[in-house]
């Protein structure tokens, strides 16, 4: 069965370095999202990709985050200088054709520890 | 805007209780609703679905009726396993034309044998 692959499954990183995680959506998708779940609390919406641009970002996503799909499987979450309260569970979903009528399928996550 | 909330947790069971979870929401126009789970040291699975008012979405022995009426889409299984015990997740599928989900806080449930 097809899924979606995230790496590294644990990141430990210190602040106010950058770190990438990555995700390699299902081949045939068209729709890419990143989620986040602080610790204890709900699941949260980053921002989503379509077409090769965002289509939609939360409050959340400012200018410490960028997303890219840089050779047409891979789709990468960028932070580019690392908060303490950036330290969260991150999930890759991706999305086939039909925007209302396809569920998304999520990855295993990346947990990242910013210390 | 768009919102889920969830029951609080954690909910203990012994097996072969009654379950049931509810979830409200708050949404201009006309939803899906989803029922996500979270294994331990897993990520997010669909659990199960519906799309318009009334549907029943059923997968392995759980359910949920989307209710307009009352804005709920409380899950229940009538029979819990131990292998049920997991965190789950109550989403919709918001009104932006994007398919982004919106999650309820999630509940914790643990089955005792």
């Amino acid at each position: 069965e097809p899924e979606v692959t995230q790496t590294p499954s644990h990141q430990v990183t210190q602040m106010g370095q950058e770190v990438i995680l990555r995700c390699v959506p299902i081949s045939n998708h068209l729709y890419f999202y990143w989620y986040r779940q602080i610790l204890g609390q709900k699941v949260e919406f980053l921002v989503s990709f379509y077409n090769n641009e965002i289509s939609e970002k939360s409050e959340i996503f400012d200018d410490q985050f960028s997303v890219e799909r840089p050779d047409g499987s891979n789709f990468t979450l960028k932070i580019r200088s690392t908060k303490l309260e950036d330290s969260a569970m991150y999930f890759c979903a991706s999305k086939g054709d039909g925007l209302m009528n396809t569920e998304a399928f999520f990855g295993q996550g990346t947990r990242l520890t910013v210390v | 805007g768009d919102s889920v909330t969830q029951m609080e947790g954690p909910v203990t069971l012994s097996e072969e209780a009654f379950l049931t979870i509810n979830c409200t929401y708050t949404a201009t126009g006309y939803p899906s609703l989803f029922w996500y789970v979270q294994y331990p040291g897993e990520g997010l699975q669909l659990l199960l679905k519906a799309t318009k008012a009334d549907d029943k979405g059923s997968n392995k022995g759980f359910e949920a009726t989307y209710r307009k009426e009352t804005t709920s889409f409380h899950l229940e299984k009538g029979s819990v396993q131990v292998s049920d015990s997991a965190v789950y997740f109550c989403a919709l599928r918001a009104s932006s034309n994007t398919g982004k989900l919106i999650f309820g806080q999630g509940t914790t449930l643990q089955v005792k044998p």
